[in-house]
């Protein structure tokens, strides 16, 4: 089975500043990843996704992720960041179960990322 | 514009009532889900269902119940048998097939039981 882990339930950075959201993951196979990004009181919106393709993904909102094998890691990163950035972040791998192809996936924690002016 | 439809927003019910939640998209998904979110445990999967009159348990089925008679609609019942059924339940779809097919999701329904 797969599993995914985000370090730090919160994160609080200057507007303007670096962010870096953590994820690992463990998987038996070469893993599909997401990154999505949750207001509050709504749904998820995807920000990016892994699918092999390239090892450095760029997504909306100036969001990008790199993966790297030999870490086990997916971290999302934006170079500097807005008030509007600030919500819950959530890091998902794709389920890879009895070879089915699927959306079914295995969700972390999730991370909520606070932006002071 | 294409999109899933979850109601009511919020829910509230007595406790050992059951309440059934609403899911609809017109998206011409083929996949659909359901999700419970509590607070610092992510999303955890209740059912999920692949086709018109099939379905699946995820890894928290215990207390809940599906239909899948339509395929832009995947109704949850939660029962009174679900021991602790206040969260915010998330609907979701996508394609079949690619195992990188995002998931797009409702804005959810927050069910408080008293």
């Amino acid at each position: 089975a797969q599993s995914v882990t985000q370090l730090g339930s919160h994160v609080s950075v200057s507007e303007g500043a670096l962010v870096l959201l953590r994820c690992n993951y463990s998987s038996s196979v070469p893993p599909y990843l997401f990154w999505y990004v949750q207001y509050p009181n709504q749904g998820l919106q995807l920000l990016l996704k892994y699918t092999s393709a390239a090892t450095l993904v760029k997504g909306i909102n100036g969001f990008e992720a790199e993966f790297k094998k030999s870490e086990t890691s997916f971290h999302l990163t934006k170079p500097s960041a807005h008030m509007s950035d600030a919500a819950e972040y959530f890091c998902a791998v794709s389920d890879t179960a009895g070879g089915t192809s699927y959306g079914k996936l295995t969700f972390g924690q999730g991370t909520i990322l606070t932006v002071h002016p | 514009d294409g999109g899933i439809t979850q109601s009511p927003k919020y829910l509230f019910r007595k406790e050992g009532q059951n309440v059934t939640l609403s899911c609809e998209q017109n998206l011409n998904h083929d996949a659909m889900y359901w999700y419970r979110q509590d607070p610092g445990q992510g999303l955890r999967l209740i059912y999920y269902s692949q086709i018109v009159n099939d379905f699946q348990k995820g890894d928290i089925a215990e207390g809940y119940s599906v239909s899948r008679e339509k395929k832009e609609s995947f109704p949850l019942t939660v029962t009174s048998a679900q021991k602790n059924p206040t969260a915010f339940y998330l609907c979701a779809s996508s394609l079949v097939g690619p195992r990188s097919s995002p998931l797009h999701f409702g804005n959810g329904t927050r069910l408080t039981v008293t």
